[in-house]
């Protein structure tokens, strides 16, 4: 099973936007809406910040929000905050002869 | 609190076996599906192994398939991956971690552990 693809890098200013995407097949992004987001501070433990496509779980801001088109999955982090600058990366269920499968991250650097 | 705490990691020789644990506290571990994720040195999440709410199915990544062995006690609020025939690509930080659907076996993992270093090296 190929990891799903992510830009290795993405940076904005305080206060902008900046959307992820995560680009995947129609076996896995394409074809089921367990897409997944977690934000990786180096040396912490991963945090979830989007399931299911679009939700968030409880105590993740809305200012992080979730998309799904076809094959492409997209992570958009509005008002960007300087604790918003970690690595980012998707998953999503695969099917159930390969269950799951992660990108490969997103660098973000808020500016 | 809310909690996993991974243990057993540790320096290997390739082709040796190791056993990581995982201990939950704080929610009601036979409710959840539970899954293993690990991070090689300088590289991205891997996706190991799920194990659904009663160990009646698991799955794993094609990468460990036939030498990973997933498994839990729910009596003992307690992860388990047996790993066999280590190879030195099997080095990387390992996490446990929970699903955060009751019904669903891989919606989004909403507790991680802080990880087992496993080093596999002659």
């Amino acid at each position: 099973q190929s990891a799903l693809t992510q830009s290795p890098s993405a940076s904005g200013s305080p206060g902008q936007s900046v959307t992820i995407s995560c680009t995947g097949t129609s076996s896995d992004v394409g074809a089921y809406n367990y897409v997944s987001w977690y934000q990786h501070h180096p040396g912490k433990a991963p945090k979830l910040m989007i399931y299911e496509v679009n939700k968030r779980p409880s105590g993740v801001p809305d200012r992080f929000s979730g998309s799904k088109s076809g094959n492409t999955a997209s992570l958009t982090v509005s008002g960007l905050q300087a604790e918003d600058e970690a690595d980012y990366y998707c998953s999503s269920y695969a099917g159930s002869n390969n269950l799951g499968v992660f990108g490969g991250g997103t660098k973000l650097t808020v500016l | 609190e809310v909690q996993l705490v991974e243990s057993g990691g540790g320096l290997v020789q390739p082709g040796r076996s190791l056993r990581l644990s995982c201990a939950a506290s704080g929610f009601i571990f036979k409710d959840y599906a539970m899954h293993w994720v690990r991070q090689a040195p300088g590289e991205g999440l891997e996706w190991v192994s799920t194990i659904n709410w009663n160990g009646g199915r698991m799955d794993y990544a094609g990468s460990v398939k036939g030498r990973f062995t997933i498994s839990r006690d729910n009596a003992k609020n307690s992860l388990y991956l047996q790993m066999n025939g280590l190879r030195t690509d099997d080095t990387a930080l390992y996490y446990c971690a929970k699903d955060i659907s009751k019904t669903a076996w891989f919606d989004g993992f909403d507790i991680w552990g802080q990880g087992t270093m496993v080093t596999v090296s002659s």
